[in-house]
């Protein structure tokens, strides 16, 4: 099946550094690609659409700024954390899907970000 | 907008037997698709199955199928013959046809299945 790799899959940074996370489509193009946050014990909330070489469209309440999001090609989308604070601990998982797919969306592994 | 409603935050079920899920949704969308994903504790998010809203049949994988009541607007999960690593949280989700469109998911629920 389709493959969504993530890294890191784990980071520890002190507050006020930036943190950047790689998602990759390894088998397929993706011209979007999907970012999720997930706290402890809830679902997955959407932060942003990712769009290959275009501005990422972010969901109400996400700060654009502060979460920056990067679809440089058409298998590699990154979001960095700027200026991290403990409140931004989450964990981060991205997705895409696959043209051909029955539709659904294929995740990476995730990323766990703890802001000290 | 889409919605999802999970209101079962945890189940149990006894090892081998079967388990039902429950999932409901809210769409102004005629055509719209409706799934299912496994989450273990190791945070990956797993596709069990697919149901799209004009499939008449109900959607079967394995163990895994998918009650499908359009008019009620439910997509239960039914698991048979449980097994310990079917323990995890199950999350349903929905989406606008394929394209570029996200997953909206609901709350999920945590099923344990006992020995």
């Amino acid at each position: 099946g389709a493959v969504v790799s993530q890294h890191p899959s784990w980071v520890i940074c002190k507050s006020g550094t930036s943190v950047k996370i790689e998602c990759r489509s390894l088998d397929f193009q993706a011209t979007t690609m999907f970012w999720y946050r997930q706290f402890p014990k809830q679902s997955l909330m959407l932060m942003a659409t990712s769009n290959e070489g275009s501005k990422a469209t972010y969901e109400q309440g996400v700060e654009k700024d502060k979460f920056l999001i990067n679809h440089a090609s058409l298998t590699l989308s990154t979001l960095t954390v700027t200026s991290a604070h403990p409140e931004d601990s989450s964990f981060y998982i991205c997705s895409a899907s696959r043209q051909g797919s029955a539709g659904e969306l294929f995740f990476g592994e995730g990323s766990r970000l703890t802001v000290l | 907008a889409q919605k999802i409603t999970q209101t079962q935050p945890g189940m149990f079920v006894q090892e081998k037997e079967a388990v039902t899920l429950d999932c409901t949704y809210d769409t102004s969308d005629q055509s719209y698709g409706l799934f299912w994903y496994k989450q273990p504790s190791s945070g990956e998010m797993i596709f069990l199955i697919y149901q799209g809203s004009y499939d008449e049949q109900n959607a079967t994988e394995g163990r895994y199928s998918l009650n499908f009541q359009k008019a009620r607007k439910s997509a239960n999960l039914v698991i048979s013959a449980s097994q310990l690593g079917d323990s995890a949280m199950y999350f349903c989700a929905m989406r606008r046809p394929p394209g570029n469109t996200p997953l909206v998911f609901g709350k999920g629920t945590r099923l344990s299945v006992i020995a």
